[in-house]
């Protein structure tokens, strides 16, 4: 079955310092994986994704993801996080007929 | 601006009524998407469809209908059948074909049953 599995439901952090979430996938085709944010109030917006090439993805906001196609996993990285980087993180994969399919989401809070 | 309007932002339903969310773009996507956000549960596909006069169930399906005469609008409706209802309904839309670059979302309809 198709799946995404994350790690974390809750981060916290003080502002500078580095974040790591985890994300493993279950998916037998061709991967496209993608992480979204969710701030406070607001829309969810696409942060990064995945389609193929390098497996060192960056993206908005000093984001960064790893596809470890051995370990199944599109861990999400951020070497000093902000206050502002407060919000929800989902992991995604793209299932059959274009479907994505997403983790249960990671909360981070980040004090000053 | 292109996007996704979803409307209202807030809704209040009896136990017993049928609702139905707005949900319109103006991004000529093909294909429209309805969730729906728990928390601790991430987001579950409810329905979509990915052209005109098609749909198909999602994951959670029951309790919930939806109808696609238009490619710009996909409304979906809280039955009386859903057995918990209360919760933050996401439509998103994407193109169908090509490279897929992800979802564009609304932002949101919060559904309270009182």
């Amino acid at each position: 079955a198709q799946s995404v599995s994350q790690h974390n439901h809750h981060v916290i952090l003080s502002e500078a310092a580095s974040l790591e979430l985890g994300c493993n996938y279950s998916y037998g085709g061709t991967v496209n994986l993608f992480w979204y944010v969710q701030y406070p109030g607001q829309h969810l917006q696409l942060l990064l994704k995945y389609f193929s090439g390098d497996p060192l993805v960056k993206g908005i906001k000093g984001f960064e993801a790893e596809f470890i196609k051995s370990k199944f996993s599109f861990n999400l990285r951020k070497p000093s996080v902000q206050w502002s980087d407060t919000a929800e993180y989902f992991c995604a994969v793209l299932g059959g007929y274009n479907k994505l399919i997403f983790g249960a989401g990671t909360r981070l809070a980040v004090h000053p | 601006d292109g996007g996704i309007t979803q409307s209202p932002k807030y809704l209040f339903r009896k136990e017993g009524q049928n609702v139905t969310l707005s949900c319109e773009q103006n991004l000529n996507h093909d294909a429209m998407y309805w969730y729906r956000q728990d928390p601790g549960q991430g987001l579950r596909l409810i329905y979509y469809s990915q052209i005109v006069n098609d749909f198909q169930k999602g994951d959670i399906a029951e309790g919930y209908s939806v109808s696609r005469e238009k490619k710009e609008s996909f409304p979906l409706t809280v039955t009386s059948a859903q057995k918990n209802p209360t919760a933050f309904y996401l439509c998103a839309s994407s193109i169908d074909i090509g490279p897929h670059y992800g979802y564009t979302f609304g932002s949101g309809t919060r559904l309270t049953v009182v």
